[in-house]
């Protein structure tokens, strides 16, 4: 079956601008995550969805962040003023239900890039 | 806190073994394995719990020491495809977040 799909693969954007990022979970999945990965690191925590509301949002760094899934599938990641050391890949994964076995299946990531 | 991952890098031929640990500050319900090659996304490879039950790929084995809040990932007979670089990622027991935290990752490189 079809698994986690994010769109764009890359954006490439100017500092201050507004960006948007599409996460498609794989279908059934009730939960849903963000995280950002910076080269050489692992990916690092945003934000967490179970359903349609977010059960936890203490990785977002600031209130520049936003993340909404209103129907409970496709989530939007949402960035104002855009900062350079936004640049990063956003990755999205989503697991079928909570604990226990609740391994995440995670998409091709969109490559942000703030000039 | 970001569990710490060793050794950072290491090389091995086809056919030799490997062992990744992780290793955590605090109290873990969970130890997930992911392997991430260049480019590409995390694929998932084995969820460790606390109490001992484990699900995951059957070629890969791990081991999860709750008392020490330790994980190790065993890879033997190395394959070419085996080559990325492997993270933890740890899951706490306080809450209900079932966010991962997940170290700096450990590449591996399998050489023929």
């Amino acid at each position: 079956g079809a698994g986690v799909s994010q769109t764009p693969s890359n954006k490439v954007t100017e500092k201050g601008k507004y960006v948007e990022l599409r996460c498609d979970p794989i279908s059934g999945h009730t939960a849903l995550y963000w995280y950002r990965q910076s080269l050489g690191q692992g990916p690092e925590f945003l934000i967490y969805f179970q359903g349609t509301g977010a059960a936890d949002d203490s990785g977002l760094p600031n209130d520049r962040f936003f993340a909404v899934r209103p129907e409970g599938s496709v989530s939007t990641l949402k960035i104002q003023r855009t900062e350079r050391g936004d640049s990063a890949v956003y990755l999205c994964a989503s697991s079928l239900t909570g604990r226990p076995y609740n391994e995440q299946f995670f998409g091709p990531g969109t490559r942000l890039t703030v000039l | 806190q970001q569990p710490v991952q060793s050794p950072q890098a290491v090389i091995l031929r086809e056919g030799e073994d490997a062992v990744i640990n992780c290793s955590s500050s605090k109290a873990l319900y969970s130890v997930h394995w992911y392997r991430q090659k260049h480019g590409e996304a995390p694929v998932f490879l084995m969820i460790l719990l606390k109490g001992g039950e484990q699900k995951g790929h059957e070629k890969i084995s791990a081991s999860f020491n709750e008392k020490k809040q330790q994980s190790s990932l065993y890879l033997t007979a190395s394959q070419l495809s085996y080559s990325g670089t492997y993270f933890c990622g740890t899951e706490g027991t306080q809450g209900g977040s079932e966010k991962l935290v997940f170290g700096k990752g450990t590449k591996l490189t399998v050489n023929p």
